[in-house]
């Protein structure tokens, strides 16, 4: 299996500031189509995941442009631009690369 | 728009067999090429991958659960079915439906116990 792992768990941040959380994969997540299948989530308390962003840095349906995400092979970063308070949760990194299917730990974002 | 909702029954005794259902509506579980996935979460832990059926008619499964999982569609009635077997408490979790991850039912708490 992939194993995802992101950086910080943990990340407290003041309103406003910037946001950053690292995603680094066992393997490298570029199919054999060429595409990178690399999603970030963000799932509040009690609430589903929402899909922020797939294929690395394509931002879905909906989402704010203060979050953008990049990288490419094994690296990958989420950034949000200016937290706001609606950003709390815990975000996932998810690779759909390989079957298993895997997500990262998962990083809580709190504000300070 | 598409939505998802979650059913089953919330309380499934050891050894017996956990059924969900999803309910796709807002949108045909046939006429798309999106997949339909379960995915799953222990209280206060992360997620796990379960498997997913593509509209071209392909499943997939996580090994660390294949012996046990089927998934299975009904498109008459919109809907995709869950079944995990021979369960133990390390499968009480929310339980959720997606379309390609796009698209997440609310999720349905399934304990195993007696």
């Amino acid at each position: 299996d992939i194993v995802m792992t992101q950086t910080p768990l943990s990340s407290p941040v003041t309103l406003g500031q910037p946001a950053s959380i690292s995603c680094r994969s066992s393997q490298s997540l570029v199919h054999s189509d060429g595409n990178t299948y690399l999603s970030w989530l963000h799932q509040r308390p009690g609430q589903p995941p929402r899909l922020l962003i797939f294929r690395i840095s394509n931002r879905f349906s909906g989402v704010p442009d203060r979050f953008s995400g990049s990288g490419a092979g094994t690296d990958f970063t989420l950034k949000i631009s200016r937290v706001e308070a609606e950003d709390v949760g815990v975000y996932y990194c998810m690779q759909s690369t390989q079957f298993p299917y895997t997500f990262g730990q998962g990083t809580k974002l709190e504000i300070k | 728009q598409v939505q998802l909702q979650e059913s089953g029954p919330g309380l499934v005794e050891p050894s017996q067999t956990l059924s969900l259902t999803c309910t796709v509506s807002g949108g045909s579980i046939s006429s798309d090429t999106y997949y339909w996935s379960w995915i799953r979460q222990p209280a206060g832990k992360g997620l796990e991958w379960i498997g997913r059926f593509y509209t071209s008619g392909s499943t997939n499964y996580n090994p660390s659960l294949k012996s046990r999982v089927t998934i299975s569609v009904d498109t008459s009635k919109n809907q995709f079915s869950l079944k995990l077997s021979s369960v133990t408490a390390a499968d009480t979790a929310v339980y959720y439906c997606a379309r390609t991850y796009n698209t997440w039912g609310q999720g349905t708490l399934v304990t195993v116990s007696s």
